[in-house]
């Protein structure tokens, strides 16, 4: 099926400092999603992203995330600073348009924070 | 509250059984998809059924709106099939996906 490519696949990185994970969704999808998944855990919600904006947001997505994706580039998850509890798998995902709701999900980037 | 219950928690076949798993929301939804996911690795669509009954392959899913219920028949069972099937429901437009816990399935020769 589609692919969503994700990268980098594994970061490890110190308590307090920024990361950008990196996503590149299937190419004409206009819906853009990012999960995190604790190990061993249910995958949940962080927030969807459509036209350049936030759609909608779970409590999850806290203060210090953020997304974007600026023309034609990746679409990015940003955490400043990093916490602990952050250690989690981000997965990327995407959809077409709002009446074909498939979502096609990355590989995930394994963040630890140390 | 687990708004998507899945049923069993977990399931061992013998390669070439049949296996039928459950899933129900506690609320109306219009988007029902079927995962798999292999311990660390990423989530592969099998199946994307808001209503009725579709198949791909050896796998059947029928998901009845109105009884808030979606199930996944996997025929014939391979080695290879064994991993975690995740069910999915959207709560409301431009929600992203809700996940139940998951069906461990383990197939044996």
């Amino acid at each position: 099926g589609p692919k969503v490519l994700q990268i980098p696949s594994h970061q490890i990185i110190d308590m307090g400092q920024m990361v950008t994970l990196n996503c590149d969704p299937v190419s004409n999808h206009l819906y853009f999603y990012w999960y995190k998944q604790i190990l061993g855990q249910q995958m949940e919600f962080l927030v969807n992203f459509y036209n350049g904006k936030v759609m909608e947001k779970s409590k999850l997505f806290k203060d210090q995330f953020s997304v974007e994706r600026p023309d034609g580039s990746y679409f990015t998850l940003k955490i400043q600073p990093t916490a602990l509890e952050d250690s989690a798998v981000y997965f990327c995902a995407s959809s077409l348009n709002s009446w074909d709701k498939e979502v096609f999900f990355g590989k995930g980037t394994r963040l630890t924070v140390v | 509250e687990q708004q998507v219950q899945q049923s069993p928690a977990s399931l061992v076949l013998q390669e070439a059984e049949n296996a039928e798993l459950q899933c129900s929301f506690s609320i109306f939804t219009n988007q029902v998809q079927w995962f798999y996911q292999r311990p660390g690795g990423r989530l592969v669509s099998l199946l994307y059924n808001p209503s009725g009954t579709k198949q791909s392959g050896r796998l059947t899913s029928t998901t009845v709106i109105k009884e808030r219920r979606s199930s996944l028949h996997i025929s014939s069972s391979q080695i290879t099939d064994s991993g975690t099937y995740l069910c999915a429901m959207e709560r409301n437009y431009a929600q992203g996906l809700t996940f139940g816990l998951g069906t461990r399935v383990s197939v044996f020769p």
